[in-house]
């Protein structure tokens, strides 16, 4: 199958700093990526739906000055936490879509301290 | 009213028993279903996928879909110990490859 790598998989930062995650299909070209983010025993919540050459789509109650997502190329999407503060340590994971299939990436731990 | 819905669980089975999962959807226009598997601190894994009324089977693992009911389940027979994990169900939105997905069910298969 489809291979969707993420990084890094594990950060902790400090509040008020910003954290950069990367989303790379490593097989594939994806035009289209999504970014969910899942609290501890709870489900994926989508955040943003990532495409490449233009702006991304968020979800509603997602603050887009705050996950600032970039899809420079065909086979790269960045999610950056800005200004990160405790609230914001979740598992940020990745997704891209092939046929009619979701890959997901590995997930990154954001831990804010 | 949530528009994917699951028992959250915990689903305790016998190793060997059947596993039975069952998820209920609000958007009628729904088209695409999935079962994900996700172990403790990794990303979800694909089980199953089911787009048309009735049932898939794929090994030990048997979707069902009824749409006039909004409803599909997965069914995991011979369960084993490595079973165990959180399943979630997800639909497809707007036909774009946006997953929603309910809360998940936790599946605990005892030796």
């Amino acid at each position: 199958g489809a291979v969707v790598s993420q990084h890094p998989s594990r950060v902790i930062c400090k509040s008020g700093t910003s954290v950069k995650i990367e989303c790379r299909s490593l097989d594939f070209q994806a035009t289209t990526m999504f970014w969910y983010r899942q609290f501890p025993k709870k489900s994926l919540m989508l955040m943003a739906t990532s495409n490449e050459g233009s702006k991304a789509t968020y979800e509603q109650g997602v603050e887009k000055d705050k996950f600032l997502i970039n899809h420079a190329s065909l086979t790269l999407s960045t999610l950056t936490v800005t200004s990160a503060h405790p609230e914001d340590s979740s598992f940020y994971i990745c997704s891209a879509r092939q046929w009619n299939e979701a890959f997901f990436g590995q997930g990154t731990r954001l831990t804010v301290v | 009213q949530k528009e994917v819905e699951q028992n959250s669980g915990p689903l305790s089975v016998p190793e060997g028993a059947i596993a039975s999962l069952n998820c209920t959807y609000s958007d009628r226009g729904s088209q695409s279903f999935f079962w994900y598997r996700q172990y403790s601190g990794k990303s979800p894994e694909l089980i199953m996928s089911i787009y048309s009324n009735g049932d898939k089977e794929d090994g030990r693992f048997t979707a069902q879909l009824n749409k006039a009911s909004q409803y599909v389940s997965l069914l995991i027979r011979d369960s084993q110990p490595s079973d165990s994990a959180t399943y979630l169900c997800a639909i497809e939105k707007d036909q774009g490859g946006k997953l929603i997905f309910g809360q998940g069910t936790e599946l605990s298969v005892k030796p």
